[in-house]
């Protein structure tokens, strides 16, 4: 079973609407990373979060930590937010090595 | 602004054949990271690196697998006798300090026929 589990796996949104990707985790963290991963592959660094919410532009990110849960929002979507979101986690019982551990990402499509 | 760069961006090998990924990270960030995307799967973290040393590898990372830092700006990843399996694209990853923002290059596809 993944660690890091994604909902939902695909999405696709009318522009303009408000989206929300979600992800829970089973195990203990120090920290939850969001990223975006274009059509060509690369991959962007979103939000690193360990508490609380972050906004960045139309991004909002936000964990509850109790709850082993975390959302990523988009408000007022535009189809160059089509991508794929991928949450991944930083267990707290990492061997120093401070390896991300994937979700396996929910693939959004913003039509016009 | 800094970014990571990785080259080349597609090798295509024979199978058995050894090859060397190469990154660039950030000038002033300590901690290195290989991950691997097989087509359609999720990423997958391989090694991470600190102070000259591995500070922590997967299972996937056996004894094909090795990185080096053989001067002061690059990161390599050498897979020593490819296999089909190993057929994905790898990502090489940068941070300033540990548990911090990773900063990850554009990736290398490797193809092993």
């Amino acid at each position: 079973k993944n660690e890091v589990e994604q909902s939902p796996q695909n999405l696709t949104a009318q522009e303009g609407e408000f989206i929300t990707i979600n992800c829970s985790y089973s195990v203990g963290i120090s920290a939850l990373h969001w990223l975006q991963q274009h059509p060509g592959g690369g991959i962007v660094s979103l939000f690193m979060l360990s508490s609380g919410k972050k906004k960045h532009g139309r991004l909002i990110a936000t964990i509850n930590i109790q709850e082993k849960h975390s959302s990523l929002h988009i408000t007022a979507s535009h189809p160059r937010d089509s991508a794929v979101y991928i949450c991944a986690v930083i267990p707290s019982n990492s061997n120093s090595g401070y390896a991300l551990n994937f979700g396996k990402g929910t693939s959004l499509l913003v039509t016009p | 602004e800094p970014e990571v760069t990785q080259t080349p961006s597609h090798q295509v090998t024979q199978m058995g054949q050894e090859v060397i990924l190469r990154c660039v990270p950030i000038s002033n960030h300590l901690y290195f990271y290989w991950y691997r995307q097989i087509l359609g799967q999720k990423v997958e973290f391989l090694v991470s690196f600190y102070n000259n040393e591995i500070s922590e590898k997967s299972e996937i990372f056996d004894d094909q697998f090795s990185v080096e830092r053989p001067d002061g700006s690059n990161f390599t990843l050498k897979i020593r006798s490819t296999k089909l399996e190993d057929s994905a694209m790898y990502f090489c990853a940068s941070s300033w300090s540990a548990g911090n923002e990773q900063y990850f290059g554009p990736g290398t596809r490797l193809t092993v026929t």
